[in-house]
Formats: structure tokens, sequence, C-alpha cells
């Protein structure tokens, strides 16, 4: 069968709470970033993107915040639901590539 | 509207007997992507295809190979499955320059 993995850092909010997910991206050259959810059984579902010429981009109840300085990508999540709870990666890769180097994920729980 | 499509979407085979996974797409995207994914892990690429132009990951084994008859369609050979590769399988496509990737769902394979 698979092999044991890594468990993943989880973020528990309530319903209604405003979530941030952290992630710390390795190459400076990165000019391109996007964050997926993952529902369980499913694969990764495009949420919001952020080129490196921008700091802020928002979406419906989603806001990505980049940081080249630190290379720090946030996702804040506002309002929380339920159908929120989902493992979201972050993902980066540099125009001239067409392959994207996801961090590591983060399990959000949502509770009622 | 599904516009990754793979099949099917749970695969269960014997210890060491080939199995094909397949992809297909209706976005006409030049790029199609396979990634590997485990349990609490992000997914790994294995390979991709730019138009025809295969392009295999330095770590990816040889027991995996790929196949891409037309835009639409790519298919991913695992020859000689052994347990390490139980995974969930999922293709992706992609436009060249700052645009995300679109996944599939993903197929589960699991060996016995």
């Amino acid at each position: 069968g698979e092999s044991v993995g890594l468990h993943l850092p989880t973020l528990s909010v309530q319903e209604g709470d405003n979530s941030i997910i952290n992630c710390a991206y390795s190459n400076s050259a990165s000019d391109y970033f996007i964050w997926y959810k993952q529902e369980s059984g499913k694969g990764p579902q495009f949420i919001i993107d952020i080129r490196s010429n921008m700091d802020k981009r928002q979406g419906q109840r989603v806001t990505v915040l980049l940081n080249k300085t630190v290379k720090h990508l946030s996702l804040q999540i506002a309002a929380t639901q339920p159908g929120d709870s989902a493992v979201y990666f972050c993902a980066e890769t540099n125009t001239g590539f067409q392959k994207l180097v996801f961090g590591t994920g983060t399990r959000l729980l949502v509770s009622p | 509207d599904a516009m990754v499509i793979q099949n099917p979407r749970y695969q269960v085979t014997q210890f060491g007997k080939p199995v094909t996974l397949s992809c297909s797409q209706t976005l006409n995207h030049n790029v199609m992507y396979w990634y590997q994914q485990k349990s609490s892990q992000a997914p790994k690429l294995l390979f991709h295809y730019y138009d025809k132009d295969f392009n295999n990951e330095a770590d990816t084994p040889d027991n995996f190979q790929s196949r891409r008859p037309n835009t639409s369609f790519c298919f991913l050979d695992i020859r000689s499955p052994g347990l390490g590769d139980a995974a969930m399988y999922l293709c992706a496509t992609g436009k060249q320059g700052n645009q995300p990737q679109h996944f599939g769902d993903g197929t589960r394979l699991s060996i016995l």
C-alpha cells in the first residue's frame, strides 16, 4: 500500500472566523504564485493567483498576499465556512518554465 | 462541464501487472502533466508534455512511461507496478505563461 505520509500542518477554526494560511516559497526567481484547494478524493482546485509585480490580490472571500522580501505567501479566507475544509497548497513557478513547485500543504478544519 | 477527465477514478492492479491510466482534456491546452500524490503529501511531478515534446523529471523511475497521441489525450503507463506505486495519480493541463494548471480528479491506484 501507500507509504505513510508526513503529517500536514493543521489549522482549526470556527465557522465565521477569518483564516490565514501561510506559505514560505523557495525560489527568489519565481514570479507567479497559485493557491489550490484540495478536497478529499479530488484534484487540486484553483483558488487564486498572483504575479510577482503585485503584493495583494482579492477574490471572492479570499485574499492572497505576497511578500517577496521574505519569500512569503499567505491566503486569507474571510468568514470561513465548513465547505472550506480542505487541504490548501501554495505553488510557485517561473514564467520561463511550465512546472509548478508545490508547498507542503495545510489542512484547514472548520467546525460549525 | 469537466475539463480534465481522468479514467478510471479507481484502479486496482496486481503487483507487477502493467497498468495504464488515461487523461483527456477539453481545454485545448498544449501542456499536459502527470503527478503522483501520496497520502498527506503535495503532488510530485513525474513528467510533462509541451505539445509533443516529452519532459521527464530526473527522479521519475523508468517504470513510469507516458504517451500523448494527440492534444486531447495523455496516458500514464506503469510497466511493473510495485507496492510503493500505490498513490493518487493526477493529470493537469496548462498553457505557457502565467496561467494556472487545471487538474483532473485523479485516479487512485491500489496494488494487490
